[in-house]
């Protein structure tokens, strides 16, 4: 596609239930990114993957968050046993290879979870 | 560790009149360098960057951006605003020797007046 697409656009859960996020990157594109970004705040870094490979999980806030992308496309971000806390924008961008691609970074619409 | 500090909240400029965007950086070594825009209801939208070469880079919409070693600062600039510019606004850094992970700024709310 065009750009990069994730879904759902909008995703309410009850406290406790788990919630699947998933990412369609740019065709190409080996880097994928995940962040969080509350309302009016810049996008805190989640987790970085290269190809399949998950590289960076630092930003994870708990072991409740789990992200995989498994054929080095599309990617999926997990959260189990959601909690009030986990209510935000949940961003995805990739990008390309190289000096050209480093740190231009395209982004998702992202998927606003509000979780009740 | 890597920062970015965006010391202004929000920039309010009447339309007509240049603006500038305030950002400084913490990072080891070589920085990249970048400028995001957000727009109502749209995802974030790469505007420039710098990587290296001349200081002074241009971007999307008439943006430019010119990066300061001494300051470390990497201020975003437009001689004349517009009011479709009004949106929010986010500076980024990147380590050149690492890997590609990015860290954001808070942001800065740009509000245009007509």
């Amino acid at each position: 596609g065009a750009g990069v697409s994730q879904s759902p656009r909008y995703k309410v859960a009850k406290r406790g239930q788990d919630v699947a996020l998933r990412c369609d990157p740019i065709s190409g594109h080996v880097s994928l990114f995940w962040y969080q970004q509350a309302l009016g705040q810049g996008p805190e870094f989640l987790t970085y993957f290269q190809n399949e490979a998950q590289l960076d999980k630092s930003g994870l806030p708990s072991d409740r968050f789990f992200a995989e992308r498994p054929e080095g496309s599309v990617s999926t971000l997990k959260i189990q046993r959601t909690q009030q806390e986990d209510s935000a924008v949940y961003l995805c961008a990739s990008s390309g290879p190289g000096l050209a691609g480093a740190g231009e970074q395209y982004f998702g619409p992202g998927t606003r979870l509000t979780v009740t | 560790a890597q920062s970015v500090a965006q010391p202004e909240d929000q920039v309010n400029v009447a339309e007509g009149n240049p603006l500038t965007v305030k950002c400084t950086y913490s990072v080891s070594g070589n920085p990249y360098l970048f400028w995001y825009v957000q727009y109502p209801n749209r995802g974030l939208q790469f505007l420039l960057k710098y990587i290296t070469g001349d200081n002074l880079v241009k971007g999307s919409y008439g943006f430019e951006a010119e990066f300061n070693k001494s300051q470390t600062s990497f201020h975003l600039k437009k001689p004349s605003a517009l009011v479709s510019d009004s949106a929010l606004y986010f500076c980024a850094v990147m380590n050149s020797g690492g890997y590609q992970k990015v860290t954001f700024g808070t942001g800065t709310k740009l509000q245009v007046i007509p």
